[in-house]
Protein backbone atom coordinates (compact mmCIF):
# COMPACT_ATOMS: atom_id res chain seq x y z
CA UNK A 1 0.00 0.00 0.00
CA UNK A 2 1.16 3.62 -0.78
CA UNK A 3 1.92 5.94 1.76
CA UNK A 4 -0.10 8.95 0.32
CA UNK A 5 -3.14 7.74 -1.41
CA UNK A 6 -5.03 9.91 -4.00
CA UNK A 7 -8.32 10.09 -5.36
CA UNK A 8 -9.68 10.23 -8.08
CA UNK A 9 -6.78 8.83 -10.32
CA UNK A 10 -8.74 10.67 -13.69
CA UNK A 11 -11.53 13.57 -13.31
CA UNK A 12 -13.36 15.37 -15.80
CA UNK A 13 -15.06 18.13 -15.30
CA UNK A 14 -17.24 21.04 -16.93
CA UNK A 15 -16.28 24.20 -16.82
CA UNK A 16 -18.39 25.93 -13.77
CA UNK A 17 -18.30 22.82 -11.73
CA UNK A 18 -17.14 22.16 -8.10
CA UNK A 19 -14.07 19.88 -8.06
CA UNK A 20 -12.83 17.45 -5.02
CA UNK A 21 -9.93 15.47 -5.13
CA UNK A 22 -8.84 13.28 -2.19
CA UNK A 23 -5.70 12.58 -0.39
CA UNK A 24 -5.55 9.97 2.84
CA UNK A 25 -1.61 9.40 4.08
CA UNK A 26 -0.76 6.34 6.45
CA UNK A 27 2.70 8.25 7.77
CA UNK A 28 3.68 10.85 10.35
CA UNK A 29 4.10 14.16 9.07
CA UNK A 30 4.97 17.40 9.36
CA UNK A 31 3.43 18.95 6.87
CA UNK A 32 0.81 18.13 3.51
CA UNK A 33 1.24 19.65 0.03
CA UNK A 34 -0.85 20.16 -2.83
CA UNK A 35 1.40 20.96 -6.04
CA UNK A 36 0.21 21.19 -9.59
CA UNK A 37 1.89 19.72 -12.12
CA UNK A 38 1.85 21.11 -15.80
CA UNK A 39 1.98 19.07 -19.16
CA UNK A 40 5.89 19.87 -19.54
CA UNK A 41 6.49 18.65 -16.13
CA UNK A 42 7.21 21.84 -13.68
CA UNK A 43 5.40 21.84 -10.56
CA UNK A 44 3.95 24.64 -8.78
CA UNK A 45 3.27 24.03 -4.72
CA UNK A 46 -0.30 25.46 -4.20
CA UNK A 47 -0.73 25.34 -0.84
CA UNK A 48 1.06 23.49 2.24
CA UNK A 49 -0.94 22.38 5.26
CA UNK A 50 -0.36 21.44 8.80
CA UNK A 51 -3.85 22.26 10.15
CA UNK A 52 -7.36 23.19 9.44
CA UNK A 53 -8.05 24.95 6.11
CA UNK A 54 -6.42 27.51 3.18
CA UNK A 55 -8.16 29.51 0.54
CA UNK A 56 -6.22 30.63 -2.16
CA UNK A 57 -8.53 32.28 -4.82
CA UNK A 58 -10.78 29.68 -5.95
CA UNK A 59 -9.04 26.66 -4.52
CA UNK A 60 -9.72 25.75 -0.83
CA UNK A 61 -7.31 22.85 0.84
CA UNK A 62 -8.49 21.17 4.01
CA UNK A 63 -6.78 19.12 6.20
CA UNK A 64 -7.57 16.18 9.37
CA UNK A 65 -4.52 15.46 10.92
CA UNK A 66 -6.43 12.79 13.03
CA UNK A 67 -8.35 11.22 10.44
CA UNK A 68 -5.24 11.73 8.21
CA UNK A 69 -6.59 12.91 4.97
CA UNK A 70 -6.43 15.96 3.01
CA UNK A 71 -9.04 17.55 0.36
CA UNK A 72 -8.80 20.11 -2.04
CA UNK A 73 -11.09 21.89 -3.84
CA UNK A 74 -11.87 24.23 -6.68
CA UNK A 75 -14.72 26.41 -7.43
CA UNK A 76 -16.13 26.99 -10.83
CA UNK A 77 -13.47 25.40 -12.02
CA UNK A 78 -12.42 26.52 -15.63
CA UNK A 79 -10.35 24.44 -18.72
CA UNK A 80 -7.10 26.59 -17.24
CA UNK A 81 -7.43 24.23 -13.83
CA UNK A 82 -6.66 21.66 -16.63
CA UNK A 83 -3.66 19.44 -14.61
CA UNK A 84 -1.97 17.31 -12.25
CA UNK A 85 -2.48 17.64 -8.78
CA UNK A 86 -0.47 15.90 -6.65
CA UNK A 87 -0.62 15.20 -3.38
CA UNK A 88 2.62 15.08 -1.10
CA UNK A 89 3.68 14.93 2.49
CA UNK A 90 6.25 16.16 4.28
CA UNK A 91 7.98 13.83 6.84
CA UNK A 92 9.53 15.31 9.85
CA UNK A 93 12.88 14.27 8.23
CA UNK A 94 11.59 16.45 5.57
CA UNK A 95 12.20 14.33 2.58
CA UNK A 96 8.78 13.93 0.79
CA UNK A 97 6.34 11.24 0.03
CA UNK A 98 3.89 11.73 -3.21
CA UNK A 99 0.66 10.36 -4.32
CA UNK A 100 0.47 9.43 -7.81
CA UNK A 101 -1.42 12.21 -8.55
CA UNK A 102 -5.09 13.40 -10.18
CA UNK A 103 -5.26 14.38 -13.69
CA UNK A 104 -7.86 16.51 -13.82
CA UNK A 105 -9.39 17.85 -16.89
CA UNK A 106 -11.81 20.89 -17.41
CA UNK A 107 -14.03 20.90 -20.48
CA UNK A 108 -15.48 24.48 -21.86
CA UNK B 1 10.52 31.81 0.03
CA UNK B 2 12.96 30.16 -2.51
CA UNK B 3 13.02 30.67 -5.83
CA UNK B 4 14.80 27.52 -8.10
CA UNK B 5 16.23 27.90 -11.20
CA UNK B 6 17.12 24.05 -12.42
CA UNK B 7 18.57 23.01 -15.75
CA UNK B 8 18.10 22.10 -18.28
CA UNK B 9 14.38 22.34 -19.11
CA UNK B 10 14.61 19.32 -21.24
CA UNK B 11 17.06 17.33 -23.28
CA UNK B 12 17.03 14.50 -25.39
CA UNK B 13 20.15 12.33 -25.18
CA UNK B 14 21.85 9.55 -26.56
CA UNK B 15 22.23 6.13 -24.44
CA UNK B 16 25.54 5.59 -22.93
CA UNK B 17 26.02 9.44 -22.16
CA UNK B 18 25.60 11.67 -18.78
CA UNK B 19 23.14 14.80 -18.55
CA UNK B 20 24.14 16.81 -15.77
CA UNK B 21 21.39 18.61 -14.16
CA UNK B 22 21.79 21.91 -12.28
CA UNK B 23 19.73 23.19 -9.58
CA UNK B 24 20.51 26.93 -8.23
CA UNK B 25 18.64 28.68 -5.17
CA UNK B 26 18.22 32.03 -4.58
CA UNK B 27 19.18 31.62 -1.11
CA UNK B 28 21.05 29.15 1.26
CA UNK B 29 19.45 26.16 2.02
CA UNK B 30 20.86 23.57 4.13
CA UNK B 31 18.41 20.35 2.66
CA UNK B 32 18.11 19.64 -1.04
CA UNK B 33 16.74 16.55 -2.66
CA UNK B 34 16.67 15.60 -5.64
CA UNK B 35 13.57 13.07 -7.37
CA UNK B 36 12.29 11.29 -9.95
CA UNK B 37 9.26 11.08 -11.83
CA UNK B 38 8.81 7.94 -14.44
CA UNK B 39 6.12 7.79 -16.99
CA UNK B 40 3.09 7.63 -15.25
CA UNK B 41 3.98 7.25 -11.61
CA UNK B 42 4.62 9.12 -8.68
CA UNK B 43 7.66 11.11 -7.83
CA UNK B 44 10.00 9.12 -6.13
CA UNK B 45 12.82 10.39 -3.79
CA UNK B 46 16.42 9.69 -5.29
CA UNK B 47 18.84 11.16 -3.26
CA UNK B 48 18.79 13.86 -0.21
CA UNK B 49 22.27 16.07 -0.99
CA UNK B 50 23.41 18.20 2.74
CA UNK B 51 26.63 20.69 1.59
CA UNK B 52 29.99 19.30 2.70
CA UNK B 53 28.44 15.80 3.27
CA UNK B 54 27.89 12.22 0.58
CA UNK B 55 24.63 12.54 -0.37
CA UNK B 56 22.31 10.12 1.19
CA UNK B 57 20.93 7.49 -1.59
CA UNK B 58 17.11 5.58 -1.37
CA UNK B 59 17.24 1.78 -1.76
CA UNK B 60 16.94 1.34 -5.53
CA UNK B 61 19.45 4.22 -6.15
CA UNK B 62 23.12 4.55 -6.47
CA UNK B 63 25.92 6.89 -6.54
CA UNK B 64 27.95 5.26 -9.63
CA UNK B 65 24.22 5.97 -11.45
CA UNK B 66 23.09 9.25 -10.04
CA UNK B 67 26.00 11.39 -8.87
CA UNK B 68 25.54 13.94 -7.40
CA UNK B 69 27.55 17.38 -6.16
CA UNK B 70 26.50 19.42 -3.16
CA UNK B 71 29.33 22.68 -3.19
CA UNK B 72 27.79 25.07 -1.48
CA UNK B 73 24.34 26.22 -0.07
CA UNK B 74 22.65 27.02 -3.04
CA UNK B 75 23.51 24.92 -5.75
CA UNK B 76 23.22 21.48 -6.94
CA UNK B 77 23.65 18.73 -9.60
CA UNK B 78 22.36 15.83 -10.03
CA UNK B 79 24.15 13.43 -12.97
CA UNK B 80 22.37 10.86 -14.97
CA UNK B 81 25.11 8.09 -16.14
CA UNK B 82 25.38 5.80 -19.07
CA UNK B 83 22.04 6.55 -20.05
CA UNK B 84 19.47 4.33 -21.15
CA UNK B 85 16.10 4.82 -22.10
CA UNK B 86 14.79 3.57 -18.85
CA UNK B 87 16.01 6.97 -17.33
CA UNK B 88 13.59 8.61 -19.45
CA UNK B 89 11.78 10.85 -16.80
CA UNK B 90 11.48 13.95 -15.31
CA UNK B 91 13.99 14.86 -12.52
CA UNK B 92 12.80 17.31 -10.02
CA UNK B 93 14.93 19.13 -7.10
CA UNK B 94 13.50 20.52 -3.99
CA UNK B 95 14.24 22.68 -1.24
CA UNK B 96 12.95 22.88 2.60
CA UNK B 97 13.18 26.60 3.67
CA UNK B 98 13.03 27.09 7.53
CA UNK B 99 11.78 30.69 8.62
CA UNK B 100 10.42 31.73 12.11
CA UNK B 101 8.20 28.56 13.08
CA UNK B 102 7.14 27.83 9.50
CA UNK B 103 9.00 25.12 7.61
CA UNK B 104 8.28 25.07 3.44
CA UNK B 105 9.57 23.00 0.62
CA UNK B 106 10.08 24.74 -3.35
CA UNK B 107 10.37 23.02 -6.25
CA UNK B 108 12.83 23.58 -9.44
CA UNK B 109 10.74 23.40 -12.80
CA UNK B 110 11.81 19.95 -13.48
CA UNK B 111 14.17 18.73 -16.06
CA UNK B 112 12.12 16.20 -18.47
CA UNK B 113 14.75 13.71 -20.15
CA UNK B 114 14.07 11.17 -22.89
CA UNK B 115 16.73 8.72 -24.02
CA UNK B 116 17.31 7.31 -27.64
Amino acid sequence: KNEVEQSPQNLTAQEGEFITINCSYSVGISALHWLQQHPGGGIVSLFMLSSGKKKHGRLIATINIQEKHSSLHITASHPRDSAVYICAVRRPNNDMRFGAGTRLTVKP
Amino acid sequence: SAVISQKPSRDICQRGTSLTIQCQVDSQVTMMFWYRQQPGQSLTLIATANQGSEATYESGFVIDKFPISRPNLTFSTLTVSNMSPEDSSIYLCSVVVSHAANTEAFFGQGTRLTVV
